[in-house]
C-alpha cells in the first residue's frame, strides 16, 4: 500500500490566488513527521513546512500551511497568494518513528503546479 | 552557509559503462543519503549514512551499486555496470543527526545510460 498519496498529478491557479495540494498518508506509527518539499525544473528539492504528528496547530511558514487533520490522515499544503515562481513540482513527504530512531523519508508521487498569470 | 554539493550536475554513459557520483554534504551534518529519482516519481532512498556507519541500505541493489563515505563527510555513489533502467536523478541529502527536522539536499546529478 502506498504511504503518501498525492492524488493531483497538475494542477492550475491564478497568480494570487490560494492553492490547496492534498496529500494522504498511511502509518501505524503513534510519532510520525510529515513534510512538504518544493522541486522546481532546476531539480533541487526545496524543504518547505514540518508537522509533526502530536502538533496541536497547524504549521505555518510565510505563505505556506498545512493543514493537518489527523483522524482523516491528510496533510494538505495551502499556498497563498500565488506567485509565477511558485510553479514547480510539490511533493509530500513522511518520515515515521519521529522521535530520531530512523529518518527516512518516503515521497509521494507529487503534484505539479502551474501559476496562471 | 554553502548548501549539499553534487558532481557531476549531468552524466552520460552507454550501458556497461561503470559511473560514479560525488556528494559534500553541509557542514556538521553526520547524516548523508542517497536518494534515486526516477522520472515522475518521488525520490526513493537508497542508503543513509550516520557519520560512516551506512545504517540503512535496504534499497540498495548491491549487485551493482556500492557507496562509501570514508571519512564521515563526502560520499560517493558507484553503479558497476550501469544498465538502461538506471536512468535517473541521483539526490544526496544531508541532516543534522540531534534536532533538525528537515533534510537538505543537493542539486543532483542526472544520469542518462544510452
Amino acid at each position: 500500500a502506498q504511504k503518501i498519496t498525492q492524488t493531483q498529478p497538475g494542477m492550475f491557479v491564478q497568480e494570487k490566488e490560494a492553492v490547496t495540494l492534498d496529500c494522504t498518508y498511511d502509518t501505524s506509527d503513534q510519532s510520525y513527521g510529515l513534510f512538504w518539499y518544493k522541486q522546481p525544473s532546476s531539480g533541487e528539492m526545496i524543504f518547505l513546512i514540518y508537522q509533526g504528528s502530536y502538533d496541536e496547530q497547524n504549521a505555518t511558514e510565510g505563505r505556506y500551511s498545512l493543514n493537518f487533520q489527523k483522524a482523516r490522515k491528510s496533510a494538505n499544503l495551502v499556498i497563498s497568494a500565488s506567485q509565477l515562481g511558485d510553479s514547480a513540482m510539490y511533493f509530500c513527504a513522511m518520515r515515521e518513528r519521529d522521535s530520531g530512531s530512523a529518518r527516512q523519508l518516503t515521497f509521494g508521487s507529487g503534484t505539479q503546479l502551474t501559476v496562471l498569470p | 552557509e554553502a548548501g549539499v554539493v553534487q558532481s557531476p550536475r549531468y552524466k552520460i554513459i552507454e550501458k556497461k559503462q561503470p559511473v560514479a557520483f560525488w556528494c559534500n554534504p553541509i557542514s556538521g551534518h553526520n547524516t548523508l543519503y542517497w536518494y534515486r529519482q526516477n522520472l515522475g516519481q518521488g525520490p526513493e532512498l537508497l542508503i543513509r549514512y550516520e557519520n560512516e556507519e551506512a545504517v540503512d541500505d535496504s534499497q540498495l541493489p548491491k549487485d551493482r551499486f556500492s557507496a562509501e563515505r570514508l571519512k564521515g563527510v563526502d560520499s560517493t555513489l558507484k553503479i558497476q555496470p550501469a544498465e538502461l533502467g538506471d536512468s535517473a536523478v541521483y539526490l544526496c541529502a544531508s541532516s543534522l543527526r540531534q534536532g533538525g527536522h528537515e533534510q537538505y539536499f543537493g542539486p543532483g546529478t542526472r544520469l542518462t545510460v544510452t
